[in-house]
């Protein structure tokens, strides 16, 4: 079993340019979660989808969509990217509640 | 909303004790989870509070006082592999239980 598994690893962007964040879980869990972790921040969450179907807004949801594609998928997409987006994002499931999260390997995305 | 607090930095002893806190601040309270994250790495599950008293998992335990909105995680015979960040975390007692807040963090390092 694979459990989560985030594409790419590593990412380099310029200002202004768009891509996509791609979680992945075999975990057959409801709950999937965007976080991106700043130094000394903590991690923030961003977008979560409580179950297949739907999506709401985290703490710091500006600058970015998401979508669950399934069950197993939910993309985090940056529609025009900026510094202030360089971070360490991570993608996480949990099977209902979000007392016990499993988290993937994470995405290292930097934005010049 | 929410706020958790952790001390920023801890040094420890191989083989001793230490007890890394949290305190938090939030208008509802579901109980607190732990999650341990080595440089570079992805945060790993330890443990969750539900309900007031001590759980205990190999050598961490885990306290919660909802008295005193405070818990605790204690790792007791300390390895050089417990060298990490440590994160509380807590979902909102108020809707939106999915939102988990994660504390700052605190980086336990031990020395020989």
């Amino acid at each position: 079993n694979a459990g989560v598994t985030q594409t790419p690893k590593f990412q380099v962007l310029k200002t202004g340019q768009s891509m996509t964040l791609q979680c992945a879980q075999d975990m057959n869990h409801n709950s999937m979660y965007w976080y991106r972790q700043d130094p000394g921040m903590g991690l923030r969450l961003i977008y979560y989808s409580a179950s297949e179907g739907t999506t709401d807004k985290g703490e710091v949801p500006n600058g970015y969509n998401v979508s669950r594609l399934n069950k197993r998928e939910f993309s985090l997409r940056l529609e025009s990217a900026a510094p202030s987006q360089t971070s360490v994002y991570f993608c996480a499931t949990s099977p209902g509640g979000a007392t016990e999260a499993f988290f993937g390997q994470g995405t290292r995305l930097t934005v010049v | 909303g929410q706020s958790l607090e952790q001390p920023s930095e801890v040094t420890a002893v191989e083989g001793a004790i230490v007890q890394i806190n949290c305190t938090y601040q939030t208008s509802g309270f579901y109980g607190l989870s732990w999650y341990q994250q080595h440089d570079g790495g992805a945060p790993t599950f330890l443990s969750y509070n539900a309900l007031d008293g001590l759980e205990e998992t190999g050598r961490f335990s885990s306290f919660l006082s909802r008295s005193d909105s405070y818990g605790y995680l204690l790792l007791q015979e300390l390895q050089m592999k417990d060298s990490a960040s440590y994160f509380c975390a807590a979902p909102p007692g108020s809707g939106g239980y999915q939102k988990v807040t994660f504390g700052t963090g605190t980086k336990l390092q031990v020395i020989p």
